[in-house]
């Protein structure tokens, strides 16, 4: 079974910073990979998805990254906001099920004036 | 277009209740699914369909059933409620086959006593 896991869990940064989140699969037999956003009490909002054939994808000031012999992933924020203090969520799709996606837990960034 | 919409917003059951998560879209996708999302665990998958007329389980699928009728709707149907249940329900589609880019809807929240 596919087991995603994301660190840190919970990260908190001045805004300007540039960060990284992590993403990590143990089944590199993936479909795609997609990043999401997720603000509180709210449903998800889906940032990039990079297929298996693809190294990276960039919208705006974020580029996430995807090295699948390795199984990861990395979501890149350049010059951090305050509006982008949210919980960021990876998920791979592949495996029999079609259509499914495997989450992760997430990583909760704040980012302070 | 109104993308995902998913009703009620929050419901409170008692358990042995029956009731009915509501799930629309108007982007004409013909694949959708249910998650179910709950604290320190990621999304997982309850059921999907790939059009209307078809459904299949998912992960997580005891206790829950789903019919497509149309290509708009696909509602998730509580037999008797249990507080297992008691999670944040999201609905999401996808134009095909459920792996492009995803949508999501904003979420029921439900508690069931």
């Amino acid at each position: 079974k596919q087991e995603v896991t994301q660190i840190p869990a919970a990260l908190s940064v001045p805004e300007g910073e540039n960060l990284v989140l992590n993403c990590s699969f143990t089944d590199s037999a993936i479909y795609n990979l997609q990043w999401f956003r997720q603000d509180p009490g709210k449903g998800l909002t889906s940032l990039l998805l990079i297929q298996s054939s693809q190294r990276e994808q960039t919208s705006g000031r974020l580029n996430a990254s995807l090295d699948k012999s390795s199984g990861r992933s990395t979501l890149y924020i350049a010059a951090s906001q305050p509006g982008d203090s949210a919980t960021y969520l990876c998920a791979s799709l592949g495996g029999s099920t079609l259509g499914r996606l495997y989450f992760g837990r997430g990583t909760q960034l704040t980012v302070w004036p | 277009n109104a993308g995902v919409t998913q009703t009620p917003k929050f419901q409170v059951l008692k358990t042995g209740q029956s009731m009915t998560l509501q799930c629309a879209q108007d982007m004409n996708h013909e694949y959708m699914s249910w998650y179910r999302q709950d604290p320190g665990m990621g999304l997982r998958l309850i059921h999907y369909s790939v059009g209307a007329g078809i459904t299949d389980q998912g992960e997580v699928p005891n206790g829950y059933n789903v019919s497509r009728s149309t290509t708009e709707d696909f509602p998730l149907r509580l037999l008797s409620a249990a507080p297992s249940q008691t999670s944040v329900y999201f609905c999401a589609s996808s134009p095909r086959t459920g792996r492009e880019t995803q949508y999501f809807g904003p979420g029921t929240r439900l508690l069931v006593l």
